[in-house]
């Protein structure tokens, strides 16, 4: 049972325009959400990351916004640029429960000059 | 964050060896984490490495097949034993960051079974 669901395998969005990445999680113990950059032949990079006690963290380009009572979360990225693409993955904590991440099975961002 | 490296960056083995994914971090780390990436697939816990303690396994990962050593707070190691084609992954260590919740992760071993 996929604990972190990322329901959209792939995705293109043109130059200059929004990426909008969802995520989805099942158990209501996580608290502590982070999304991760992979490119091909690297390991995977933080981006940023949100607490539960907020809604929204915003980091430059990058805005991540969560919403508890859907457990769902998304990564915004305005305004996009050909060096986006990559496998973006979504991961989540129980923090009282140890440095334990569950990631999502990713979704990979084209994104079209 | 951490400047993480691990060798090799890529093998291909034969079926039935064994192969020691090296991992060393430039600061003192005390956890350190395990992970693999099948083919298409996300990114899975094999096991958390404390120094001085024995590893702790996820479910579905055993101690025989994933050996771990931890000698240090800067080095660990992860060997995969008598491999078979379905241990074809890219193998991956990782280290909290400074916040305490944030993982970092080296660049990853690219392992092919024949």
């Amino acid at each position: 049972d996929q604990q972190v669901k990322q329901n959209s395998p792939s995705l293109s969005v043109q130059e200059g325009r929004i990426s909008i990445l969802n995520c989805d999680y099942t158990n209501s113990m996580f608290d502590y959400f982070l999304w991760y950059k992979k490119y091909p032949a690297e390991g995977p990079t933080f981006l940023i990351s949100i607490s539960s006690i907020k809604d929204k963290n915003e980091d430059g380009r990058f805005t991540v916004f969560l919403n508890k009572s859907a457990k769902h979360l998304s990564l915004h990225i305005v305004p996009s640029q050909p060096g986006d693409s990559a496998v973006y993955f979504c991961a989540a904590s129980a923090r009282n429960y140890g440095q334990n991440f569950v990631f999502g099975p990713g979704t990979r961002l084209s994104v079209l000059p | 964050s951490a400047v993480i490296s691990q060798k090799p960056s890529r093998d291909i083995c034969q079926r039935g060896t064994s192969l020691t994914i090296q991992c060393q971090v430039d600061s003192q780390v005390t956890m350190m984490f395990w992970y693999r990436q099948q083919p298409g697939q996300s990114l899975t816990l094999i096991a958390t490495a404390n120094q001085g303690s024995e590893a702790t396994y996820e479910s579905g990962f055993v101690i025989d097949k994933f050996p771990i050593s931890r000698p240090n707070l800067t080095f660990s190691t992860l060997t995969v034993s008598n491999m078979s084609p379905e241990d074809s992954s890219i193998y991956l260590c990782s280290v909290v960051g400074p916040e305490g919740y944030e993982q970092y992760f080296g660049p990853g071993t690219r392992l092919t079974v024949t």
